[in-house]
């Protein structure tokens, strides 16, 4: 089945170490996300790319950054997780702006 | 900027139960909305997508309706069971953005 996939499903990291998620996706959408939900809040957009082409929320710290080699793969990376990054995170695709698929998401754990 | 407030908070109804779910939106520019269910520590589902241009959309036990000049959404579901406990969140798409509601957190009682 077309889906996307999130790796890994449960992360623990250390203070100040850095912690790269990943995200893969069958369906050829062009777009990819990152989100961040943090415990009974709702998902807030971190950054998205429209093809290649990177787009950063205002609010999103540079802490956070964000690769995708090919259109099937996107990465996040944290330089260095505070215990503040503690969160679900959720990485979602679309054809242009016409309905989303999210992954499963990985729980980060920041200790 | 687009706000979306869905109500109830929560809400807890007996197996069986049609029930519906409230949203609302402030932008009636509004590309298309899509309803979502997240289960505690999961990921998000989706549940229906209503285009800008329809007016509702129907799977199964579920319907969910849009009328963009009221800037209101509904979800119907029909004979609630146990399985359907769980956060349904509501969200308005445009410029590449999701704008979530809250949720509505749904305990059905078997």
């Amino acid at each position: 089945d077309a889906m996307v996939i999130q790796n890994p499903r449960y992360q623990v990291t250390q203070f100040g170490k850095p912690v790269t998620l990943s995200c893969s996706q069958t369906l050829n959408h062009n777009v990819m996300y990152w989100y961040q939900q943090k415990s009974s809040q709702a998902p807030k957009l971190l950054f998205h790319y429209y093809d290649k082409d990177f787009n950063n929320e205002a609010d999103t710290p540079d802490n956070f950054q964000s690769r995708r080699p090919n259109t099937s793969f996107c990465f996040l990376d944290i330089r260095s997780p505070g215990l503040g990054d503690t969160a679900m995170y959720l990485c979602a695709t679309s054809r242009d702006d016409r309905g989303y698929t999210f992954g499963s998401g990985t729980r980060l754990t920041v200790v | 900027k687009q706000e979306v407030t869905q109500i109830p908070a929560a809400l807890s109804v007996p197996e069986g139960e049609n029930l519906v779910l409230n949203c609302s939106f402030t932008d009636s520019a509004i590309y298309n909305l899509q309803w979502f269910r997240q289960d505690p520590g999961k990921g998000l589902t989706s549940l229906l997508l209503i285009q800008s241009s329809q007016r509702e959309q129907t799977s199964g036990r579920l319907n969910a309706s849009l009328d963009k000049s009221s800037g209101r959404s509904t979800l119907y579901i029909a004979a609630s069971q146990p399985g359907d406990s769980a956060t349904y969140l509501c969200c308005g798409a445009g410029s590449y953005q999701l704008t979530f509601g809250k949720g509505t957190k749904l305990s059905v009682i078997p």
